[in-house]
């Protein structure tokens, strides 16, 4: 079955540690995001890539990082200069260049800072 | 503008009443409206769209209403049960543009 992959499903985070929360999908997608979702709260968008080796920030993109080396995957690294990491992550992906197709999200990671 | 404004927040419905929720846009390029469901701990997932060209848009027990000309769409919910409780968010975009996501409506749907 095609779809996006989030691993792993919980993660946990010591102060000042880097982490990296994995996203793949099989879906052929060209474009590839990451939210952050808080307690309550809608989807803020982290950083986006609609291409390899190219990405964009998204409106909180302090304190993370990506990389995009392969279409299939489009891992998340939340640094130690993220202050308040705590919260639900979520990739999704869409297809580039057949607008108005939506996206498909993972299942997610909920990082908490212990 | 590319903002997508949504209410309310939170709304409580009894089972088998009529879920409403609203969502407005300013953006007059964007020509596609999607609403996804969201169960706790889980991504979310499209559940209907519609394009501007249509004012209406029906699947089962959920509808979408689009008025063009308020720049205003909704999702009624008939004959809503308990599994339909659930976060909702309504998005729109154009072209290649990512998609622009309401802040999302907890629905509650009561015995």
């Amino acid at each position: 079955d095609g779809g996006i992959t989030q691993s792993p499903k919980y993660l946990f985070r010591k102060e000042g540690q880097n982490v990296t929360l994995s996203c793949e999908q099989n879906l052929n997608h060209d474009a590839m995001y990451w939210y952050r979702q808080d307690p309550g709260q809608g989807l803020r968008l982290i950083y986006y890539s609609q291409i390899v080796n190219d990405f964009q920030k998204g409106d909180i993109a302090e304190g993370y990082s990506v990389s995009r080396e392969k279409k299939e995957s489009f891992p998340l690294t939340v640094t130690s200069a993220q202050k308040n990491p705590t919260a639900f992550y979520l990739c999704a992906s869409s297809i580039v260049g057949r607008s108005n197709y939506g996206y498909t999200f993972g299942s997610g990671t909920r990082l908490t800072v212990v | 503008q590319q903002q997508v404004k949504q209410s309310p927040q939170s709304l409580i419905v009894q089972k088998g009443g009529i879920s409403i929720i609203n969502c407005a846009y300013e953006n007059t390029a964007f020509d596609y409206f999607p609403w996804y469901q969201q169960f706790p701990g889980k991504g979310p997932a499209l559940l209907i769209a519609i394009r501007p060209d249509v004012s209406e848009k029906k699947e089962g027990r959920f509808t979408i209403s689009f008025n063009k000309s308020a720049k205003q769409f909704s999702l009624h919910i008939m004959d809503s049960q308990p599994g339909d409780s659930a976060t909702y968010f309504c998005a729109a975009n154009f072209g290649n543009e990512k998609l622009t996501f309401g802040t999302g409506t907890r629905l509650t749907i009561i015995p």
